[in-house]
């Protein structure tokens, strides 16, 4: 099983392109969550997804789209990207269960400019 | 809402002494879960240790145990006999509720541990 995997690995854009942060999971788990990580900030979530179709805002939802057509994948997307997007971007999953351990990919690690 | 706090941003270790990182929390969830997660400088995110708030016993996992202490609201891990491989940003995460059947996890800032040899 490759668990939890990412594309792009890395990428620069030039400020006001768009793109598409691509995340797959091959352990059917329910949920699936967007994070980016900042120096000296942690992970924030952007956006989660409880199942397929489904989507919700996180705690730094702004200039962010998501979509969840398929169980297994999860799409970030930016539409305009802005310089203060520049971050490490995470991708989780995790069964739907009360335990709710998280399985994150290797990240992405994105640089606008 | 959750809050997680990590106080040291950075800690030095003796290699093979023990070290503790710390974490404090807050919720107003009864039920919720703290993970501790182990970042290396290649970048992925480790799952070392789980401890659920009405655990009665403080989890260990082989080096890494849990110090928890519920009235306190901390989750404190303890890295036994330090290894140069611990060198790492270290995560707390509190799972929380957060509504319509899905739970979240809330990270801390982290703490930068560096084993000395």
């Amino acid at each position: 099983n490759a668990g939890v995997t990412q594309t792009p690995k890395f990428r620069v854009l030039k400020t006001g392109q768009s793109m598409t942060l691509l995340c797959a999971q091959d352990m059917n788990h329910e949920y699936m969550y967007w994070y980016r990580q900042d120096p000296g900030m942690g992970l924030r979530l952007i956006h989660y997804s409880v199942g397929e179709g489904t989507t919700a805002k996180g705690e730094v939802p702004d200039g962010y789209n998501v979509s969840r057509l398929k169980k297994q994948n999860f799409l970030l997307g930016l539409e305009s990207a802005a310089p203060s997007q520049t971050s490490v971007y995470f991708c989780a999953s995790s069964k739907r269960d009360t335990y709710n351990e998280q399985f994150f990919g290797p990240g992405t690690r994105l640089t606008v400019l | 809402a959750q809050k997680i706090t990590q106080t040291q941003p950075g800690m030095f270790v003796q290699e093979k002494e023990a070290v503790t990182l710390d974490c404090t929390y807050d919720t107003s969830d009864p039920s919720y879960g703290l993970f501790w997660y182990k970042q290396p400088s290649s970048g992925e995110m480790i799952f070392l240790i789980y401890q659920g708030s009405y655990d009665q016993q403080n989890a260990t996992e082989g080096r890494y145990s849990l110090n928890f202490q519920k009235a306190r609201k901390s989750a404190n891990l303890v890295i036994s006999a330090s290894q140069l491989g611990d060198s790492a940003m270290y995560f707390c995460a509190m799972r929380g509720y957060s509504g319509a059947g899905s739970y979240q996890l809330t990270f801390g800032k982290g703490t930068k541990l560096s084993v000395i040899p």
